[in-house]
């Protein structure tokens, strides 16, 4: 069992690029999340996927984010235009239907200059 | 409006003493809560947590209660020791939510020698 794995650990980028990160969960998880978390908050829910489907979309979700999980298997969020707002660390859980708990991958850190 | 609070930003205890954190939260809907640990560059880690339909679950050093009418619950962490030392976020859900976790803002615990 390897967890939650995310890929980079650590974006550095222009303002105005766009950037993809990208979410592999644990293998028979078939709900996966992607949070934000800014310095001195907690994470905060921006969407959420059962098995390929996107099911929920929180309203931090500007038009520039889009997020997809092929094949109900990894998932990728993709900040297009990137701002200096959008700096903070992208984190991605998994977990199985019927189930409360998440686990958490360590997170992709975006820092945008 | 912040439907999750954690009101001590941070809580520094004697090793081998008792760490109580706090937690209060707004929304009825919610009925799970977690509680996570964070060291700096990692992910949230899974601590404990308690449906509504309890008011106490235990799991070795760890205690989480809940006071439902009170919309409150606190994580006891008994004996406390150096490698405790981390932020505790709680976090609370509901099935007619997506499952997705609200979360507070986290309490830094040290726990010194």
């Amino acid at each position: 069992d390897t967890g939650v794995s995310q890929d980079p650990r650590h974006k550095i980028t222009k303002r105005g690029q766009n950037v993809t990160f990208r979410c592999d969960p644990i293998s028979e998880h078939n709900r996966l999340y992607w949070y934000r978390q800014t310095l001195g908050q907690g994470p905060e829910f921006l969407t959420y996927f059962q098995n390929e489907a996107q099911l929920e979309k929180s309203r931090l979700l500007s038009d520039r984010f889009s997020a997809e999980r092929p094949k109900g298997s990894f998932s990728t969020l993709e900040i297009q235009r990137t701002e200096q707002g959008d700096s903070a660390m992208y984190l991605c859980a998994s977990s199985l239907v019927g189930l409360n708990i998440q686990y958490f991958g360590a997170g992709t850190r975006l820092s945008v200059l | 409006d912040q439907q999750v609070k954690q009101n001590s930003p941070s809580l520094s205890v004697q090793e081998g003493r008792i760490s109580i954190l706090n937690c209060d939260y707004t929304n009825s809907m919610f009925d799970y809560f977690l509680w996570y640990k964070k060291y700096p560059a990692e992910g949230p880690t899974f601590l404990i947590s308690i449906s509504s339909i309890k008011d106490k679950n235990e799991d070795g050093r760890f205690t989480v209660f809940l006071n439902k009418s009170a919309k409150h619950l606190s994580l006891h962490i008994v004996p406390s020791q150096p490698g405790d030392s981390a932020v505790y976020f709680c976090a609370a859900t509901s099935g007619g939510s997506n499952y997705k976790l609200t979360f507070g803002k986290g309490t830094l615990l040290t726990v010194n020698p």
